[in-house]
């Protein structure tokens, strides 16, 4: 069975500090997906990354993907307050359903 | 597009009731998706439609749970007779065809409170 899981779970950094969230994936997939959610709402796709070696940018945001490592990044470059939220990543199993990781609480600080 | 339409938005019920959530897809998907979210056990998919077919309802945790779909634009999760653990905010997703990047467009949520 497919086991998605995610490091920190928790981060809390101040404003203008670069970080790395990892998420790590225990079978092969060849997609991932990375989405956001703030409290008490919907999760907000982030990124699709669909082979190995993708690499997609939003803003602050760089999400990469290593099929054979069976992982994938999201990297944040000088973190600003509105980037304060849940980051989950999901991996597809077989055809269509999606597995999440446990989420990362990230915290920015002024 | 309006997104995933998702009814109630919150629900507060006393154990032993029945509670019935609502999910409208985005126009033109052919994948409907359940999930529950808690805080012990994160997101969990329950159960996912293809072209209004049950595909995958391994993630049902009981027989009280049931899910319908009987055309392609409505969907329904059903609780009968609910319990505290049922607790939750029950999200509904959709996505377009297999021949699509496979993204899962997510409604607002109900969240469901059992007493």
């Amino acid at each position: 069975e497919l086991k998605v899981e995610q490091n920190p779970l928790f981060l809390s950094m101040q404003e203008g500090k670069n970080y790395t969230i990892y998420c790590n994936y225990s079978t092969t997939s060849d997609r991932l997906y990375w989405y956001r959610q703030d409290p008490g709402k919907s999760l907000e796709s982030l990124f699709v990354l669909l082979s190995n070696g993708a690499v997609k940018q939003e803003g602050r945001l760089m999400a990469s993907l290593d099929t054979k490592a069976r992982l994938s990044t999201l990297h944040i470059t000088a973190a600003v307050h509105d980037l304060s939220a849940t980051y989950f990543c999901a991996v597809i199993q077989g055809a269509q359903k999606l597995v999440f990781g446990q989420g990362t609480r990230l915290t920015i600080n002024p | 597009d309006a997104g995933v339409i998702q009814s109630p938005r919150h629900e507060v019920t006393e154990m032993g009731q029945e509670v019935t959530l609502r999910c409208k897809p985005i126009s033109g998907h052919n994948s409907l998706f359940w999930y529950r979210q808690t805080m012990m056990r994160g997101l969990e998919l329950l159960i996912y439609f293809n072209n209004n077919v049950p595909i995958d309802d391994s993630g049902m945790p009981e027989d009280r749970f049931s899910a319908k779909m009987p055309n392609a634009s409505f969907s329904t999760l059903k609780i009968q007779p609910s319990e505290p653990r049922d607790s939750a905010v029950y999200f509904c997703a959709s996505k377009a065809g297999r021949r699509n990047t496979g993204e899962l467009f997510f409604g607002e949520g109900s969240r469901l409170t059992v007493l």
